[in-house]
């Protein structure tokens, strides 16, 4: 059974900018999250889509948005990119809410 | 607003040595999730415990969850070079969202 494949690994932009993060969950799976890691903050909850409806978003700025298409693949969009942007992109996708499987994550760098 | 702390934050230590990593909050949760993660990847679910007071073992590895689903602790016996990572525990709140824990980071020295 594939995993939680997220795309691109890396990914350099410049300040102001904007970026797609994508997320392909892994088959049967329903509900994909996302999260930025960071030093600093450790693992923070963006947000989590179930059957392309987001049903619980965390404390980030609206320059944060995603979306989830009708085969559970998701997109995580930020706009206007901050410098404190840069961080690992971690997309997880679960078939029952005590699992949370992981990608390899996108790891950002914003300059 | 759930907080998950998490202590010591680094170890390290010698092969075969055993040691305890706890994780702590102030709030009850519906379940808590342990993870490992190594440098450039995403976390892999260890194991996930539901019923307060709760102990499952994974070979050398040893979880419980307290009785009152407000703590949790990560027994390693023997450890091995192989178990260095940045281990974190999640706790379940609301409808698939997680809080993570601040993380403890392992380094087994051979």
């Amino acid at each position: 059974k594939a995993g939680v494949t997220q795309t691109p690994r890396y990914l350099i932009k410049t300040r102001g900018q904007q970026v797609t993060l994508s997320c392909s969950p892994i088959s049967g799976h329903r509900s994909v999250s996302w999260y930025q890691q960071t030093p600093g903050q450790g693992l923070q909850f963006l947000f989590e889509y179930f059957s392309e409806t987001q049903r619980n978003k965390g404390n980030f700025p609206g320059r944060f948005s995603g979306r989830q298409f009708s085969n559970s693949r998701s997109e995580m969009n930020v706009s206007t990119l901050e410098l404190g942007d840069s961080a690992l992109y971690l997309c997880a996708s679960s078939f029952k809410r005590d699992e949370a499987f992981f990608g390899q994550g996108t790891r950002l760098t914003v300059v | 607003t759930q907080l998950l702390e998490q202590s010591p934050q680094f170890l390290s230590i010698q092969e075969g040595e055993n040691l305890t990593v706890y994780c702590n909050s102030s709030s009850v949760f519906s379940s808590l999730q342990w993870y490992r993660q190594e440098p450039g990847e995403g976390p892999v679910l260890l194991v996930t415990v539901v019923t307060g007071g709760e102990v499952k073992k994974l070979k050398r590895l040893t979880f419980q969850f307290g009785d009152a689903r407000k703590d949790s602790s990560l027994h390693i016996t023997a450890a091995q070079p192989g178990d260095t990572g940045l281990y974190l525990c999640a706790g379940a709140s609301g409808t698939y969202k997680y809080i993570f824990g601040t993380g403890t980071r392992l380094k087994v020295l051979a």
